[in-house]
């Protein structure tokens, strides 16, 4: 069975700092997906890493995706306030039939505190 | 272009009854996946439809069921209610049948308080 970990579970940072978000999946898969939620919200897509050494940058935000190591990594630079929010990876084993189905990790709950 | 809508969004029920969610994917897509949302849980994965047809499922009690329209809107059902249902229920809809395509777009989900 698919594993998705995310760490850390929680990250206070400081605005202007930067830090890094850790994905570790346990099988192989060759699609990874970074979504962010607000309180009370849905999901936000914010990345789709479709091979292995995929990086993709928006803005404060790089993802990338390491298939060999089954990692994936969401980089923030200089952290704002807006940033504050809960990210999550999502997972899609490859083979066999995972028609819609993601396997997400346990999130990781970001402040940015002034 | 719409995104994708979930109805209703806030749902109270008590213990016992049972509850139906709707969701109407982005124009076009036809792909419908529906994921349960719980702080202990986190987000877990309900079933998949595509074409009408549930092709994946999640590893919940038959309680939990579904269906998609012609249309592609979908419906899911959840009989003799339970505490622990109380969650945020999220919808996704996805352009195409590949699997090595499936980027998938939330809805606003439904908060489903079980009392």
């Amino acid at each position: 069975e698919l594993k998705v970990e995310q760490n850390p579970l929680f990250l206070s940072m400081q605005e202007g700092k930067n830090y890094t978000i850790y994905c570790n999946y346990s099988t192989t898969s060759d699609r990874l997906y970074w979504y962010r939620q607000d309180p009370g919200k849905s999901l936000e897509s914010l990345f789709v890493l479709l091979s292995n050494g995929a990086v993709k940058q928006e803005g404060r935000l790089m993802a990338s995706l390491d298939t060999k190591a089954r990692l994936s990594t969401l980089h923030i630079t200089a952290a704002v306030h807006d940033l504050s929010a809960t990210y999550f990876c999502a997972v899609v084993p490859a083979g066999g039939t995972s028609y819609g189905k993601l396997t997400f990790g346990q999130g990781t709950i970001l402040t940015v505190h002034p | 272009k719409a995104g994708v809508t979930q109805t209703p969004r806030y749902l109270i029920k008590t213990r016992g009854q049972q509850v139906t969610l709707s969701c109407s994917p982005i124009s076009g897509h036809r792909s419908v996946s529906w994921y349960q949302q719980t702080p202990g849980q986190g987000l877990q994965f309900l079933f998949e439809y595509f074409s009408e047809t549930q092709r994946n499922k999640g590893n919940f009690p038959g309680r939990f069921s579904g269906r998609q329209f012609s249309n592609s809107r979908s419906e899911m059902n959840v009989s003799t209610l339970e505490l622990g249902d109380s969650a945020l229920y999220l919808c996704a809809s996805s352009l195409t049948s590949n699997r090595y395509y499936n980027e998938q777009f939330f809805g606003p989900g439904t908060r489903l308080t079980v009392l």
